[in-house]
């Protein structure tokens, strides 16, 4: 099970580009790295999935570096809204047929400031 | 057009009673799991259900008896409650797609035994 590692807290100002990284130095070949974002009285939602170089979706960014011993998430001008707690996961290989489990560490609390 | 619905949302209880806790998805997914969130936010997976076949059943006590009446649902029985199972517990469902982590959470139920 690769374990993450992930800044507790950061804060951010209004319009800023946040990144936030998150280490997990034992992935296996064929881990994926999946990052979801909780509001709070809400359940986690997807937010953005990746193995390799770079991915982008509506949302955000993820970078992975070559070596896929860390990842990092990015969030273009981040606005109030964007206040949540963002979790980094690095998932456990399937059972077969696509079963998924996946281990959510404590995360990262975001607080966007007016 | 909830996705992913739990009721109820709040259950407070007393020691010694036992609950349920019931869950649906409408997304067609072949896959369903419960997980715990206690007060330092960390989220556990519990069990996952694969067209109603237990497929992970991680280190929770014999108290919790997850219930899969169809492959749209799947339910959670908790036997004589105890003060340390107050926490919040999330039913989510994910697509039978290999590599991909996407879960889709519901809005969680926010268990309180007293």
């Amino acid at each position: 099970l690769a374990k993450t590692t992930q800044p507790i807290s950061m804060d951010s100002y209004e319009g800023q580009e946040v990144n936030i990284t998150c280490s997990h130095n034992n992935i296996a070949t064929n881990d994926y790295i999946t990052w979801y974002q909780q509001f709070p009285s809400q359940g986690p939602r997807f937010i953005i999935q990746g193995y390799k170089t770079k991915v982008t979706n509506e949302v955000a960014s993820l970078f992975i570096p070559a070596d896929r011993k860390s990842s990092t998430l990015s969030l273009p001008r981040v606005s109030l809204s964007d206040t949540a707690v963002y979790y980094c996961l690095v998932g456990e290989e399937g059972l077969g047929g696509g079963y998924q489990k996946v281990t959510f560490g404590i995360g990262t609390k975001l607080q966007v400031i007016p | 057009d909830t996705a992913v619905s739990q009721t109820p949302k709040y259950l407070v209880t007393q020691m010694g009673n036992d609950k349920s806790i019931k869950c649906e998805q409408n997304l067609g997914h072949d896959t369903m799991y419960w997980y715990k969130q206690d007060s330092k936010k960390f989220l556990k997976i519990m069990f996952s259900y694969n067209n109603k076949e237990l497929i992970i059943n991680e280190t929770v006590p014999n108290r919790f008896s997850p219930k899969s009446p169809d492959k749209a649902h799947l339910n959670l029985h908790i036997n004589s409650l105890e003060l340390g199972d107050s926490a919040v517990y999330f039913c989510a469902s994910s697509p039978q797609t290999e590599r991909s982590y996407e879960q889709y959470f519901g809005p969680g139920t926010r268990l309180t035994v007293t």
